[in-house]
């Protein structure tokens, strides 16, 4: 069975871009999540969504922004980019989502590593 | 948990010896609790999770302890081996939130051989 899948792996953009991520989740898993990995504020919660709805959302700007489609695929959006966007952006999905989870077993992606100069 | 900055905490410990990796957490609304490996260059791995109404739950060498009265898990490996050099998170879920996660600083294990 494949894992999660990001891609781009890796991306270099420069500040006032924006850039665009793709999550492919386990086959069957309909939640999506995502998070901002950074070494000054560690593992933060983005959003996260099931069925093609945002059911949960982190502290962070408007500039960042997802979506889901049908087929449990899922991209997340960041405009305007600042140097602070720079991060490891992680996928994860889980088998059932929302208020239906029962387990802390989520699965991630390898990640996309976002580098904004 | 909180956030350590860019300093991570850090444990040595030799091979096959126990480790053990502590996580203080905050919501005591937390329905699960969870600990993940990451590796370098990839995303974490699940490990072992423990329910909120439970305070012990062995794995495969590994068995997490839950204190709720200090708010305090913790992780312990046993015969810890080279493949166990990592970064180790502590997270915690609420059932009524979702699949959000809330992770803490997370600990380097370092195994000399």
């Amino acid at each position: 069975k494949a894992g999660v899948t990001q891609t781009p792996r890796y991306l270099i953009k420069t500040r006032g871009q924006q850039v665009t991520l793709s999550c492919s989740p386990i086959s069957g898993h309909r939640s999506v999540s995502w998070y901002q990995q950074t070494p000054g504020q560690g593992l933060q919660f983005l959003f996260e969504y099931f069925s093609e709805t945002q059911r949960n959302k982190g502290n962070f700007p408007g500039r960042f922004s997802g979506r889901q489609f049908s087929n449990s695929r899922s991209e997340m959006n960041v405009s305007t980019l600042e140097l602070g966007d720079s991060a490891l952006y992680l996928c994860a999905s889980s088998f059932v989502g929302g208020g239906q989870s029962n387990t802390g077993e989520l699965f991630f992606g390898e990640g996309s590593r976002l580098t904004v100069l | 948990g909180e956030s350590v900055g860019l300093h991570l905490p850090t444990l040595s410990v030799q091979e096959g010896d126990n480790s053990i990796i502590n996580c203080a957490y905050s919501n005591s609304a937390s329905d699960y609790f969870i600990w993940y490996k990451q590796e370098s260059g990839k995303g974490p791995q699940f490990i072992i999770d423990i329910r909120s109404n439970m305070d012990k739950r062995q794995g495969q060498r590994v068995t997490v302890l839950l204190n709720k009265t200090v708010k305090h898990l913790s992780l312990q490996i046993a015969a810890t081996q080279p493949g166990d050099s990592a970064v180790y998170f502590c997270a915690d879920l609420t059932k009524a939130a979702g699949n959000k996660l809330t992770f803490g600083g997370g600990t380097r294990v370092l195994v000399k051989p």
